[in-house]
């Protein structure tokens, strides 16, 4: 079966700090890979999706970039943390053959102070 | 552009009554139509979902759903409410053959003992 890992879980930056979010999965090969955001009360918001190696998507301009060095691996990175980076980030995939269902990590909670 | 609307942040019921959580939705083409459900500083897990045919969806842990076209709805359901079921709950959409998943702002679901 198929497993998606996130880590660190928790993480409490210093602004101006840069960051670094790992997400693999497990299980199946070629997925689509997806960063989202959660910010307290704002929802969930698609911040990058990849559907192979080297290919970045972005949905929204911002203070992050994405990097997917290896089938399996996506990662999201800052070079400078703003406190407006605070949130719960969420990594997900689903199989690239179809575009429904996207499964979810367990997340990584980041603060930024 | 897709949207998702969720009636009620929070909604609160007994042990044993009914779970009534709203979504509606807008999009220009038919959706895929998604509930997920998320426990406290976990990812978020698919209760059930809806692509094509029966309208009428069951998912996991008793709960279900009814994709109504002429309402643009897709409210989620169960019969009778368990402790357990206190979660925060998500209605998303997505358009076929498009990567983005568009979240509701999401419903807290508190239930009394």
């Amino acid at each position: 079966s198929q497993t998606i890992h996130q880590w660190p879980a928790t993480l409490v930056q210093p602004v101006g700090s840069p960051l670094s979010l790992e997400c693999t999965v497990e299980g199946t090969s070629n997925p689509n890979l997806y960063w989202y955001r959660q910010a307290a009360g704002r929802g969930l918001q698609l911040l990058f999706y990849s559907v192979g190696i080297g290919q970045i998507s972005s949905e929204v301009p911002q203070n992050l970039s994405a990097s997917r060095p290896q089938d399996r691996q996506f990662i999201l990175s800052s070079k400078k943390l703003l406190l407006s980076d605070s949130g719960f980030y969420l990594c997900a995939w689903s199989v690239r053959a179809s575009t429904d269902t996207q499964y979810f990590g367990p997340g990584t909670r980041l603060t930024v102070l | 552009a897709q949207s998702v609307t969720q009636l009620g942040s929070h909604v609160s019921v007994s042990e044993g009554a009914l779970v009534l959580l709203r979504c509606n939705y807008s999009s220009s083409v038919p959706p895929y139509l998604f509930w997920y459900v998320q426990y406290p500083n976990q990812g978020l897990q698919l209760l059930l979902k809806y692509t094509t045919g029966a309208t009428l969806v069951k998912g996991i842990n008793g709960f279900e759903a009814e994709f109504k076209k002429s309402e643009t709805s897709f409210h989620l359901t169960k019969p009778s409410a368990h402790m357990s079921d206190a979660a925060e709950y998500f209605c998303a959409v997505r358009i076929r053959g498009a990567q983005k998943l568009v979240f509701g702002q999401g419903t807290r679901l508190t239930i009394n003992p």
